[in-house]
C-alpha cells in the first residue's frame, strides 16, 4: 500500500483480556519496528524484525508482550492480560533496508485498557 | 544503549519567528539523526535526517546541524507559521549500522498567528 497501516485505530479492552494489534507495512520495506507512545511520552522501542526474524526485541516490557511477522510483511503485536499500564498508543514504523535511513509511521492503535 | 536528551519540552512563538530545538546523545558511534513532526491523532512524519558525515543540512525553512564532537545536533525552523504547530521528536541510531532508532521526549511547538 501507499503507507503504514494498523488496525484497529482504536481498542478498548478489559484488563485481564488479551488483545492483538496488527501493522501492514510498505509494501517491499523488509525492516517493521513496534514503539509504544504513552500520553504526554515519547517513543519506547519494543522490537524490530528483519524480514521475519526479530534481532532485537530488548524492548519488550514483559513476558506478556509478543510479536510475529509473517511472509516478510504483516506484524501482528500480542499483549496478554492486559493491565491498565499498557494503555498508550501502538505504533509500527517500516524502512526499506536496515540503516538507509527513516521510518515511515502508521498512525498507530490507541489501546485503552479499564 | 543510546540516550537521547532533547530540549525544551515546550516552545511557544509568534508567527514568523525562529524556533530551535535540541538534541543530544550518548552513543558517539550513531551516526543517523533524523527529525520527527507528529501532529495530533497522527503517527510521526520524518521532516529532515542528517548523517554524521555532514554539519549541516537544509530544506526550505528547517534545517538541522549536527556537532559530532560535542554529540549535539539542532532543529531550526525560520519563519514560523501556524502550521507548524505540533510535537517535534529527534532521534539517533543505536549504533553504526543498526537501524533502530532510539527518540527524545519531544518538543511541543506552538506558533501564534
Amino acid at each position: 500500500g501507499a503507507g503504514v497501516s494498523q488496525s484497529p485505530s482504536n481498542k478498548v479492552t478489559e484488563k485481564g483480556k488479551d488483545v492483538e494489534l496488527r501493522c501492514d507495512p510498505i509494501s517491499g520495506h523488509t525492516a517493521l519496528y513496534w514503539y509504544r507512545q504513552s500520553l504526554g511520552q515519547g517513543l519506547e522501542f519494543l522490537i524490530y524484525f528483519q524480514g521475519n526474524s526479530a534481532p532485537d526485541k530488548s524492548g519488550l516490557p514483559s513476558d506478556r508482550f509478543s510479536a510475529e511477522r509473517t511472509g516478510g510483511s504483516v506484524s501482528t503485536l500480542t499483549i496478554q492480560r492486559t493491565q491498565q499500564e499498557d494503555s498508550a498508543v501502538y505504533l509500527c514504523a517500516s524502512s526499506a533496508l536496515p540503516s538507509t535511513g527513516g521510518y515511515t509511521f502508521g498512525s498507530g492503535t490507541r489501546l485503552t485498557v479499564v | 544503549g543510546e540516550n537521547v536528551e532533547q530540549h525544551p519540552s515546550t516552545l511557544s512563538v509568534q508567527e514568523g519567528d525562529s524556533a530551535v530545538i535540541k538534541c543530544t546523545y550518548s552513543d558517539s558511534a550513531s551516526n543517523y539523526f533524523p527529525w520527527y513532526k507528529q501532529e495530533l491523532g497522527k503517527g510521526p512524519q520524518l521532516i529532515i535526517d542528517i548523517r554524521s558525515n555532514v554539519g549541516e543540512k537544509k530544506d526550505q525553512r528547517i534545517a538541522v546541524t549536527l556537532n559530532k564532537t560535542a554529540k549535539h545536533f539542532s532543529l531550526h525552523i525560520t519563519e514560523t507559521q501556524p502550521e507548524d504547530s505540533a510535537v517535534y521528536f529527534c532521534a539517533a541510531n543505536l549504533n553504526s549500522g543498526y537501524s533502530t532508532l532510539t527518540f527524545g521526549k519531544g518538543t511541543m511547538l506552538l506558533v501564534s498567528p
